[in-house]
């Protein structure tokens, strides 16, 4: 069965500064990862995607992430947090039967 | 314009009854899915489907069905086996291709009295 697990449920860091947000997933093969970003009052927008390739993946707002396969983890980071990037964050796996499962969220508070 | 459109925004039902939340998309996907957002918990896949007339339990369908009759539409009926009914439904969909990130649409809000 596949799972995410974002083991940070809220995170606080100054404006400007470096933000990593962990996720760990369970799948049996070559998962399929993703990054979404949820702000208040708004829907859900993809941040970046990971196939297959280069383990390092950019993405939209500043974000990237890294694939490590011996770690099941596929970390986000930004290296200059803005106030604007205050939001739920969420990573999901999606495997060969279509199925696509979220994590349960680290909701990000930006202090000035 | 292309998207996905739930309606209605806000549902109230009284305890007891069935309710059906409506999902369509005009952007040709062929997968649809169903998830149930609550505080502190995430996002949890109810339902989802990959081809007309078929579908898939998720992780917490006990108490909800579905049905793809259509393409563009994948209704979720809540049903009065459902304990704990009230959440925020939110319904995506996404290509044919694995690798394709899904589209959401705004989610409703059901509120069960």
């Amino acid at each position: 069965a596949q799972s995410v697990t974002q083991p940070d449920i809220h995170i606080t860091v100054s404006e400007g500064a470096s933000l990593e947000l962990r996720c760990n997933y369970s799948y049996g093969a070559t998962p399929y990862l993703f990054w979404y970003v949820q702000s208040p009052g708004q829907g859900l927008q993809l941040l970046l995607k990971y196939f297959s390739g280069d383990t390092l993946v950019q993405g939209i707002k500043g974000f990237e992430a890294e694939f490590k396969r011996s770690q099941s983890s596929f970390n986000l980071r930004k290296p200059s947090v803005h106030w604007s990037d205050a939001a739920e964050y969420f990573c999901a796996v999606g495997g060969g039967d279509y199925k696509l499962s979220f994590g349960a969220g680290t909701t990000v508070t930006v202090r000035a | 314009d292309g998207g996905i459109t739930q309606s209605p925004k806000y549902l109230f039902r009284k305890e007891g009854q069935n309710v059906t939340l409506s999902c369509e998309q005009n952007l040709n996907h062929d997968a649809m899915y169903w998830y149930r957002q609550d505080p502190g918990q995430g996002l949890r896949l109810i339902y989802y489907s990959h081809i007309v007339n078929d579908f898939q339990k998720g992780d917490i369908a006990e108490g909800y069905s579905v049905s793809r009759e259509k393409k563009e539409s994948f209704p979720l009926t809540v049903t009065s086996a459902q304990k704990n009914p009230t959440a925020f439904y939110l319904c995506a969909s996404r290509t044919g291709i694995l690798n394709t990130e899904a589209f959401f649409g705004q989610g409703t809000r059901l509120t069960v009295v």
